[in-house]
């Protein structure tokens, strides 16, 4: 199947700090990507469906100025999540759609301290 | 919007016998069922999906059935394996929702040598 690469895999930074992670689609073009969260033993809860070369659309209750997302080519979107505080630890998951099929990234561990 | 539901939460079963998991969907305009499995601290994987033409798919050991008036589809494993221990999840995917999967709650499976 298509390959998502997702970096870093974790990431430790202190509060009030901005930290980016990047979801690449390394064999295929997406338009259009996907970012997640998810706490223990939960769920994928949908954040933003990125777009390439417009706005990315966020879900209810996402602060999209907290959650700055990029989409600036055909196989890189980028999540960055600025002035961080502890309740933003989490893992966040990328996901991109090649040929109707959704592939996931492996994650990226935040932990702000 | 789509509501996905899954059971059980957790599922334990001997090494050898069959689990299944059961998820059922609200919108009838949903058309692809994709099923993940998660290891911990890893993305999500595909291993199956089935679409809405279609009542049931196999593929080794793994199969899912749909049943697409009564709105539930389900995730069979024979045989189970220890290496099948994991999270599963079941998604639904609405044709007019721009490719957005909507996850249900997670399965945790293990499976005892």
């Amino acid at each position: 199947g298509a390959v998502v690469s997702q970096h870093p895999s974790r990431v430790i930074c202190k509060s009030g700090t901005s930290v980016k992670i990047e979801c690449r689609s390394l064999d295929f073009q997406a338009t259009t990507m996907f970012w997640y969260r998810q706490f223990p033993k939960q769920s994928l809860m949908l954040m933003a469906t990125s777009n390439e070369g417009s706005k990315a659309t966020y879900e209810q209750g996402v602060e999209k100025d907290k959650f700055l997302i990029n989409h600036a080519s055909l196989t890189l979107s980028t999540l960055t999540v600025t002035s961080a505080h502890p309740e933003d630890s989490s893992f966040y998951i990328c996901s991109a759609p090649d040929r109707d099929i959704q592939y996931f990234g492996a994650g990226t561990r935040l932990s702000v301290l | 919007g789509e509501n996905v539901e899954q059971h059980p939460s957790t599922l334990s079963v001997q090494e050898g016998d069959s689990a299944v998991i059961k998820c059922t969907y609200s919108d009838s305009a949903s058309n692809y069922f994709p099923w993940y499995k998660q290891e911990l601290g890893k993305g999500p994987q595909l291993i199956i999906d089935i679409r809405s033409n279609v009542g049931e798919k196999k593929d080794q050991r793994i199969a899912v059935t749909l049943n697409k008036t009564a709105k539930h589809f389900s995730l069979h494993i024979t045989e189970t394996q220890p290496e099948d221990s994991a999270v599963y999840f079941c998604a639904a995917r609405a044709y007019n929702q721009g490719g957005k999967l909507i996850f249900g709650q997670g399965t945790e499976l293990s499976v005892k040598p």
